[in-house]
């Protein structure tokens, strides 16, 4: 069985740019989170889709952005970059359809972004 | 005031030691709890995973849950070099998002 897979696994852009990550969730997967990780502030939830429909959303500027296909791939994308936005990113997938916390969450490797 | 505090370490030990692992959270309405380990350049992996207060025992990996004092722990017996790595307690917020502590370092010596 397949893993969550994340493209492109790493990234080099400059300040201003803009970027867009990819995450293939586990076959069967209807939900997809993303997550930041860095040094300073550990690993931190972006947002959360499911059936193409955001359900949830941490605190993160309108720069961040998510989608979610009909197939339950999703792309995350960041614009006008800062420094502060190199990170990990990471994308996990679960069942889903359970709100109480139940699922287990399924990462892949992430994609490193740096950003100069 | 962060919603799960974990101690970020580093923490070295030699091999076949016990390794105890703590996590403090604020909110008691938390009720899913969870252990993901992740090694260098790679995603978390779920360790162990626990509902309510208790504990859950998988192997060398032991967790532990008080919901009366907040506490969430993880206890790994005879420690193997191949331990090393960063560990990280979770807990459940609903809706799929998990809020994380620091995460612990663990280096496990020979």
């Amino acid at each position: 069985k397949a893993g969550v897979t994340q493209t492109p696994r790493y990234l080099i852009k400059t300040r201003g740019q803009q970027v867009t990550l990819s995450c293939s969730p586990i076959s069967g997967h209807r939900s997809v989170s993303w997550y930041q990780q860095t040094p300073g502030q550990g690993l931190q939830f972006l947002f959360e889709y499911f059936s193409e429909t955001q359900r949830n959303k941490g605190n993160f500027p309108g720069r961040f952005s998510g989608r979610q296909f009909s197939n339950s791939r999703s792309e995350m994308n960041v614009s006008t970059l800062e420094l502060g936005d190199s990170a990990l990113y990471l994308c996990a997938s679960a069942t889903g359809a359970d709100l109480s916390g139940a699922n287990v969450l399924t990462f892949g490797a992430g994609s490193r972004l740096t950003v100069l | 005031q962060k919603e799960v505090e974990q101690d970020p370490g580093p923490l070295s030990v030699p091999e076949g030691a016990i390794v105890s692992l703590n996590c403090t959270y604020s909110n008691s309405a938390f009720q899913y709890f969870m252990w993901y380990r992740q090694y260098s350049r790679k995603g978390p992996e779920l360790l162990m995973y626990t509902y309510s207060s208790g504990n859950k025992e998988d192997g060398r990996f032991t967790a532990q849950v008080d919901k009366s004092s907040k506490y969430i722990s993880l206890f790994i017996r005879d420690s193997q070099p191949s331990d090393s790595a960063t560990y990280l307690c979770a807990i459940s917020g609903g809706y799929n998002k998990l809020i994380f502590g620091a995460g612990t370092r663990l280096a496990v010596h020979p």
